[in-house]
């Protein structure tokens, strides 16, 4: 069964900084492309940042470009977002997200999500 | 970026209804649209792929349409458990783009 469980969320003060994990269980993590996807609390999903699966390209949102920093370790099986300068409009629940292999930029698999509040 | 528009914001419905919600995209995105459900306190679940393809395990009350600016999502009779909020997202290219919901809503 494929599982993905968020961890790292918080409160956090503008400018500070955080850090993300999502373990991932249940499937050939190496091999899938991987994103993190935002939802301000009360508001629509934000797509934030893209892996693939050797790392090799990754993208951003133009919202975190420069402050955020997604990575990978698939010895562990985990995803990461490392995240700098924050924000109140930062504040928002993560996902992680198994990008389809065979049915295009599509979000197969999500995991619960964990909550980032910015806040002083 | 590719803005992806969703109408209605809400719709209030009753068990049995039929429900139509629809998805512009700024620019064609040939068949390369999903939509995704999602419940409060969960995560979104993948209904519809392709515009048109139904992910496996997902009611076939469930069904999808359109292809280039323009697409459908259709719940032929709601149930209970679809009264929640629905998202469409265009799989055509980065950055990865939501329209912005519509919340089914019980009548």
């Amino acid at each position: 069964e494929v599982q993905l469980v968020e961890s790292g969320g918080g409160l956090v003060q503008p400018g500070g900084s955080l850090r993300l994990s999502c373990a991932a269980s249940g499937f050939m993590f190496s091999s899938y492309e991987m994103n993190w996807v935002r939802q301000a609390p009360g508001k629509g999903l934000e797509w934030v940042s893209y892996i693939s699966g050797s790392a090799s390209t990754i993208y951003y949102a133009d919202s975190v470009r420069g402050r955020f920093t997604i990575s990978r370790d698939n010895a562990k099986n985990s995803l990461y977002l490392h995240m700098n300068s924050l924000r109140a409009e930062d504040t928002a629940v993560y996902f992680c997200a198994r990008l389809s292999m065979v049915r295009g930029l599509i979000f197969d698999y999500w995991g619960q999500g964990t909550l980032v509040t910015v806040s002083s | 970026d590719i803005q992806m528009t969703q109408s209605p914001s809400s719709v209030s419905a009753s068990v049995g209804d039929r429900v139509t919600i629809s998805c512009r995209a700024s620019q064609g995105i040939s068949s390369w649209l999903a939509w995704y459900q999602q419940k409060p306190g969960k995560a979104p679940k993948l209904l519809i792929y392709a515009a048109s393809s139904l992910q496996s395990g997902v009611p076939s009350r469930f069904s999808g349409s359109g292809s280039g600016t323009d697409f459908t999502l259709t719940i032929s009779s709601l149930q209970p458990e679809d009264f929640a909020t629905y998202y469409c997202q265009q799989a055509n290219r980065f950055p990865l783009t939501f329209g912005g919901g519509t919340k089914v809503e019980i009548k």
